[in-house]
């Protein structure tokens, strides 16, 4: 079964740090390009960052780029977001999610998703 | 970077009935659009990739058509469990974006 697990999440104070990890199983983590989106509470999806399956290609949403730092682990099966200078507005729930095929080339849609992690950023 | 506009935000409808759901790009993606359905507390999931293809396991009342800047998801029959918020989604181009979505409440 494609399995993934988010972990990491938490209370922070506005301008401190969180580092995400996702957790795959039941597939060939080294294969799929991997994202974080995230969901503010009572609102919409907002794609965060995606990553090649070889970590080559690297990609961010404007309102992360520069603060945000996606990376993975394959040989760990793992992916990861380190999350700094976190402000009000990232609090949310993170997921991570695997691209929805393995064929290569730019985006793609997402499945399958994890639970979700709630990241909460308040003074 | 491409904007998603999906309609109505919201609309109530019974069991049983044809529902309709928009989503309008604001340039061409080709067929580079999912949808997506959520329901409280859970992460989304997949139901339609690639504009029209059903997701293995989604049930064939869903499907989707359009192709370049619009496009629909339809359910012909709706059933209890399909109350939920509808996401789509284009993939055409980085930065990656969602619809703002579309919540099928009970009438």
């Amino acid at each position: 079964e494609v399995q993934l697990v988010e972990s990491g999440g938490g209370l922070v104070k506005p301008g401190e740090s969180l580092r995400l990890s996702c957790a795959a199983s039941g597939f060939t983590f080294s294969s799929y390009s991997m994202y974080w989106v995230r969901q503010a509470p009572g609102k919409g999806l907002e794609w965060v960052s995606a990553i090649d399956s070889s970590s080559s290609y690297i990609y961010y949403a404007d309102s992360v780029k520069g603060r945000f730092t996606i990376s993975r682990d394959n040989a760990k099966n793992s992916l990861y977001l380190q999350m700094n200078s976190l402000r009000d507005e990232d609090m949310a729930v993170y997921y991570c999610a695997r691209k929805g095929t393995m064929i290569r080339g730019e985006g793609g849609w997402f499945d399958p998703w994890g639970q979700g992690i709630l990241v909460t950023v308040s003074s | 970077a491409i904007q998603l506009t999906q309609s109505p935000s919201s609309l109530s409808a019974s069991v049983g009935d044809r529902v309709t759901i928009t989503c309008r790009a604001s340039q061409g993606i080709s067929s580079a659009l999912a949808w997506y359905q959520q329901k409280p507390g859970k992460a989304p999931k997949v139901l339609i990739y690639d504009a029209s293809s059903v997701q293995s396991g989604v049930p064939s009342r869903f499907s989707g058509s359009g192709s370049g800047t619009d496009f629909t998801l339809t359910i012909s029959s709706l059933q209890p469990e399909d109350f939920a918020t509808y996401y789509c989604q284009q993939f055409n181009s980085y930065p990656l974006s969602f619809g703002g979505g579309t919540k099928v409440e009970i009438k």
